[in-house]
């Protein structure tokens, strides 16, 4: 069965390291999303791509980089770890973008990453 | 930019019908509406979209009115687990506006 799995599951960093949260899916779905989840704020969009070599900024991107290389991946860079960025990371995707023709928004959520900047 | 508004949180008995109010007071006309289920440390998931009028699949109901600002996800006779947050979420074409509202929490009691 297709799936998108994040990995790692939980991370605790120090202030001021790069760290990478993966993102991989198997549903051949062309746009993917990184979310962060804060109590008060709920989901977040930090960055989105409609495929490959495609990125754009989403609400909140300061401090965070995504890179497209392939259909599958898109790995969440966070350049310069701060305590400010301690959240759950969720990654999503989905196959329709709009358009003329009608289609479902639907996107599929990983089960996220709990990041602990320390 | 639509900005959504969803009340804190609601509670309910098991087997009654339970109404979700979600308010996006500045949707752009080309922005669907859609909502998202989500249970403790999972991804949330979806449950419906609609543009307009009324759709229902084989979990919910959803209920837009003639001018769009608001939405209402309906669950007919709750059970136990449907305890949850539920998110709207309305969208734009590709994805253009993107905005969750911060999520209802329901609790549904026996």
């Amino acid at each position: 069965d297709a799936e998108i799995t994040q990995s790692p599951r939980h991370k605790i960093t120090e202030t001021g390291r790069q760290v990478t949260l993966a993102c991989h899916q198997t549903w051949n779905h062309n746009n993917m999303f990184w979310y962060r989840q804060d109590l008060g704020h709920g989901l977040r969009l930090i960055h989105y791509s409609y495929g490959v070599q495609d990125t754009n900024k989403g609400e909140v991107s300061d401090g965070y980089s995504v890179s497209r290389s392939n259909t599958e991946d898109l790995p969440l860079t966070l350049e310069s770890a701060a305590s400010s960025q301690t959240s759950v990371y969720f990654c999503a995707s989905s196959e329709f973008a709009g358009g003329v023709a009608a289609g479902s928004y639907e996107q599929y959520f990983g089960p996220g990453t709990r990041l602990t900047v320390t | 930019l639509a900005k959504t508004t969803q009340p804190i949180s609601m509670d309910s008995y098991e087997g009654q019908e339970v109404n979700i109010t979600c308010s996006h007071n500045n949707i752009a006309t080309n922005d669907y509406i859609t909502w998202y289920q989500q249970f403790p440390s999972q991804g949330p998931r979806f449950i419906i979209q609609g543009y307009k009028t009324k759709v229902t699949n084989e979990v919910a109901s959803l209920f837009i009115p003639a001018d769009r600002k608001s939405s209402t996800l309906s669950l007919p006779r709750v059970s136990l687990s449907d305890t949850a947050v539920y998110y709207c979420l309305v969208v734009g074409v590709r994805y253009s506006t993107l905005t969750f509202g911060k999520g209802t929490m329901l609790l549904v009691s026996p």
